[in-house]
């Protein structure tokens, strides 16, 4: 079966850095996409990658190693506002989006 | 960007009374189209893929007849909830990806619809 793995919650402070990991296993792969969601609303996209390494967007990078089958969302100078949920979801091989469970972040003054 | 524009964002019905809900895709067309319902402190569950044309594809567990879905048009697709009962009250939200840009893109939601069925 289809199956992603990410930390139900995570708690961290203002200013502070906070690493997100994702595991996966699906059937093909055709690239991995981080969302954030705020309660009550939905998901916005925050990355996307199909190629392993780094990709850096302003305080937010995402890393992908294909062969680990492994992710990761990294958030820097942490702000309340990040407070949210964040959600790894991965294209299958037939191109549908495998959602893991999201994570629960919690940003503490 | 791409966007997916949802109506209502929110609707209380009484039990038993149907319940239509439309996804709009605004500045693409969108050949397919996803419905997804997510409880509360869970992540989204994929009900249904809609398609332009045809029978959209239910996910295993999912009543198609109490969830009929009508993707009419390139831009439209309608999900409506039939003879709603309180545990069908959820948050339900569509997705669609632009064709332009290949299959290789993100989805773009609409901004839900809380359904409470009492």
């Amino acid at each position: 079966g289809q199956n992603i793995d990410q930390p139900t919650e995570m708690t961290a402070t203002e200013g502070a850095i906070v690493q997100i990991n994702c595991t996966y296993q699906t059937s093909g792969f055709n690239g991995l996409f981080w969302y954030q969601q705020h309660a009550g609303e939905a998901p916005t996209f925050l990355s996307y990658n199909v190629l392993d390494g780094l990709e850096e967007k302003g305080r937010f990078s995402s890393f992908l190693s294909r062969s680990k089958g492994y992710s990761y969302l990294l958030l820097k100078e942490l702000q309340m506002k990040d407070s949210a949920s964040y959600l790894c979801a991965v294209l299958d091989s037939n191109y549908q989006l495998i959602w893991g469970a999201g994570t629960k972040l919690i940003i503490k003054p | 960007g791409a966007v997916v524009s949802q109506h209502p964002s929110w609707v209380i019905c009484k039990s038993g009374t149907s319940v239509k809900i439309e996804c709009r895709s605004l500045d693409f067309q969108a050949t397919t189209m996803f419905w997804y319902r997510q409880f509360p402190k869970q992540s989204l569950m994929l009900m249904a893929t809609s398609n332009e044309g045809s029978k959209a594809t239910y996910e295993q567990g999912v009543e198609k007849d109490k969830f009929l879905i009508n993707h009419a048009s390139l831009t439209l697709s309608t999900l409506t909830v039939t003879s709603a009962h309180p545990e069908d009250s959820s948050f339900y939200i569509c997705s669609a990806r632009d064709p332009r840009t290949g299959g290789h893109t993100e989805a773009f939601f609409g901004q839900g619809t809380r359904l409470t069925v009492v």
